[in-house]
């Protein structure tokens, strides 16, 4: 079965609250982690990063924080806006080193204005 | 810049019927990828080319073939075409295959 997968299919927030995306992981050996933005009908656009070697990583709006010791990967959005509504997948890489990447199944992100 | 481009949008295709899938990019990236996405999943890789001149098996291979025409293109190919096969498909490219990855639009294929 996959190794990444997310605890909330569904989410839904009101406009302007943070939201607060949450994966899962299971490969100790993976050393890189990414967050994809996918609206409807479109590619999956890069949100943010992480390595192994960090517990937090900032970037406009959004956090990425990881927890090794429970494998666990969140993204966090602040003051969600309705463009925010897409489909949020995390990823993992299988080896480290490697760039090979195994998708979640995503969540859904809906933004009530 | 376009970034990754992919044709066609749209296909629908007979069972048993072939069909190349285009990428090209204009990043000047050295990795290029194919990807697969199905209703509710999330991408799953089919074959992906770490450089010019070389591709390997992803996830998903069976089924299709690649071709890394040159730095910028990189083509996928469904030589029999089966309803499983209907799906999403992602092109992505990377400067290595050690950075982000940034995809394409999409080619959705069904497949009768």
């Amino acid at each position: 079965g996959e190794s990444v997968g997310l605890h909330l299919p569904t989410l839904s927030v009101q406009e302007g609250d943070n939201s607060i995306i949450n994966c899962a992981y299971s490969n100790s050996a993976s050393d890189y982690f990414i967050w994809y933005k996918q609206e409807s009908g479109k590619g999956p656009q890069f949100i943010i990063d992480i390595r192994s070697n960090m517990d937090k990583r900032q970037g406009q709006r959004v956090t990425v924080l990881l927890n090794k010791t429970v494998k666990h990967l969140s993204l966090q959005i602040a003051a969600t806006q309705p463009g925010d509504s897409a489909v949020y997948f995390c990823a993992e890489n299988r080896e480290a080193g490697s760039y090979q990447l195994t998708f979640g199944k995503g969540t859904k992100l809906s933004v009530i204005p | 810049n376009a970034g990754v481009t992919q044709t066609p949008k749209f296909q629908v295709l007979k069972t048993g019927q072939s069909m190349t899938l285009q990428c090209a990019q204009d990043m000047n990236h050295n990795s290029m990828y194919w990807y697969r996405q199905d209703p509710g999943m999330g991408l799953r890789l089919i074959y992906y080319s770490a450089s010019e001149g070389t591709t390997d098996k992803g996830e998903v291979p069976n089924g299709y073939n690649v071709s890394r025409l040159n730095k910028r293109e990189f083509s996928l190919r469904l030589e029999s075409a089966a309803p499983s096969q209907t799906s999403v498909y992602f092109c992505a490219s990377s400067r290595t295959s050690e950075d982000t990855q940034y995809f394409g639009p999409g080619t959705r294929l069904t497949v009768l």
